[in-house]
């Protein structure tokens, strides 16, 4: 069966500092992988998606992931972040066939001034 | 392009009654997923329907349930609702019946008293 973990379930970083967040999968086959954004009270949206091709993948609003097929991990980067970014990120896994995801617990990111 | 749209938005209801939600996917998309978001248990799939079958099903009791009309439209139904109940209902859509980004509508708060 198919899993993601996030090791972090809060993450508080300074405002124009480098953010990171961690995802681990475990999947069988060749991993279709997503990372989610959640702000307060609102439904997911895409930052950014990995089928197959190039292993770092660029997405929405500055946000980056790598994968690395080794390390059964698909972190999620961005260089800046801006108070904005404050919200949970979800990182999920989905199955060669259909369109049901197995999702992460969640990462918290809150952003000091 | 209009987005995934849900109805109602916010819902409170008791023990025993039970709780029709509906999703109106982007247009052109035939494949809708239902997720339940809850603090202690995060987001889990309940199932998929693509041109009216159903073809994943989450680890739920009977009491939720599921259809898709011809236009793609779909309502999931939760009987005898219980406490544990409660939580944010997404509803997600789209347009390929294999692994593909799925996009999600803003939810259902349903609150069971």
């Amino acid at each position: 069966a198919q899993s993601v973990t996030q090791p972090d379930i809060h993450i508080t970083v300074s405002e124009g500092a480098s953010l990171e967040l961690r995802c681990n999968y475990s999947y069988g086959a060749t991993p279709y992988l997503f990372w989610y954004v959640q702000s307060p009270g609102q439904g997911l949206q895409l930052l950014l998606k990995y089928f197959s091709g190039d292993t770092l993948v660029q997405g929405i609003k500055g946000f980056e992931a790598e994968f690395k097929r080794s390390q059964s991990s698909f972190n999620l980067r961005k260089p800046s972040v801006h108070w904005s970014d404050a919200a949970e990120y979800f990182c999920a896994v989905g199955q060669a066939a259909g369109n049901k995801l197995t999702f992460g617990g969640g990462t918290r990111v809150l952003v000091k001034p | 392009k209009a987005g995934v749209t849900q109805t109602p938005r916010y819902l409170i209801k008791t023990r025993g009654q039970q709780v029709t939600l509906s999703c109106s996917p982007i247009s052109g998309h035939r494949s809708v997923s239902w997720y339940q978001q809850t603090p202690g248990q995060g987001l889990q799939f309940l199932f998929e329907y693509f041109s009216e079958t159903q073809r994943n099903k989450g680890n739920f009791p009977g009491r939720f349930s599921g259809r898709q009309f011809s236009n793609s439209r779909s309502e999931m139904n939760v009987s005898t609702l219980e406490l544990g109940d409660s939580a944010l209902y997404l509803c997600a859509s789209s347009s390929r019946d294999s692994t593909d980004t799925q996009y999600f509508g803003p939810g259902t708060r349903l609150t069971v008293l």
